[in-house]
């Protein structure tokens, strides 16, 4: 079955700085890539999706990337803020299981002020 | 627009005693539902899923069971919990393949 490893397990950054979450992904029929974010106590959240006919694709401060050779995706943040503080998971979807997402193991992601 | 709701939002039960946690989704038909388990500072695990009326694909063994009794309704259920059944439990629902997979806003289940 469909693999994914997420990296790093935790990331820290100064405000206004860029953060970067890394993705790789097993299977090479997997054709849709979330990203999914998840405040303290609350349900996790779509954020951005990619399809595998796409390369990149961008909304406001945040950017998800997709090498279908190496089998990874990745997921930018540009000029963070404190309210990006949150954990973050990627997931990928197999097109043989039909119905179901791997994800990552996650990402605790904080912004200092 | 959809909306799915889940409850309750809190749940503290004896070891030994039954589970039922509901989920139903609104404004759409024949959903694929799903029943995930969050531990605590831990990832998604996939519990059960479920492609239509009476249909459940089990993904992880365990005193844990599911039933869809009807198109936009998902239960999960045990007979008798254990300590290890705690944890953040969360329903979502997808409308097709390569779509987004929504969540519910979860149960927190403290089995003591």
């Amino acid at each position: 079955g469909e693999n994914v490893e997420q990296h790093p397990s935790t990331l820290s950054v100064q405000e206004g700085d860029s953060a970067v979450i890394k993705c790789t992904y097993s299977d090479s029929a997997s054709n849709y890539f979330p990203w999914y974010k998840q405040e303290l106590g609350k349900r996790p959240q779509l954020i951005i999706d990619i399809r595998s006919n796409v390369g990149e694709k961008k909304d406001q401060r945040i950017a998800v990337t997709l090498n279908k050779t190496a089998k990874h995706f990745s997921l930018h943040i540009t000029e963070t803020q404190p309210e990006d503080s949150a954990v973050y998971f990627c997931a990928a979807s197999p097109r043989g299981s039909n119905y179901k997402l791997t994800f990552g193991k996650g990402t605790l992601l904080t912004v200092n002020p | 627009s959809q909306t799915i709701h889940q409850w309750p939002a809190t749940l503290v039960q004896p070891v030994g005693s039954p589970l039922s946690l509901e989920c139903t989704v609104e404004g759409t038909s024949n959903p694929n539902l799903y029943w995930y388990r969050q531990a605590a500072g831990r990832g998604l695990q996939l519990l059960f899923y479920s492609v239509g009326i009476g249909q459940i694909s089990s993904e992880v063994p365990q005193n844990l069971s599911a039933s869809r009794p009807q198109d936009r309704q998902f239960i999960l259920s045990s007979k008798k919990l254990l300590l290890s059944d705690s944890g953040f439990y969360l329903c979502a629902w997808r409308s097709q393949l390569n779509s987004p997979l929504h969540f519910g806003n979860g149960t927190r289940l403290t089995v003591t």
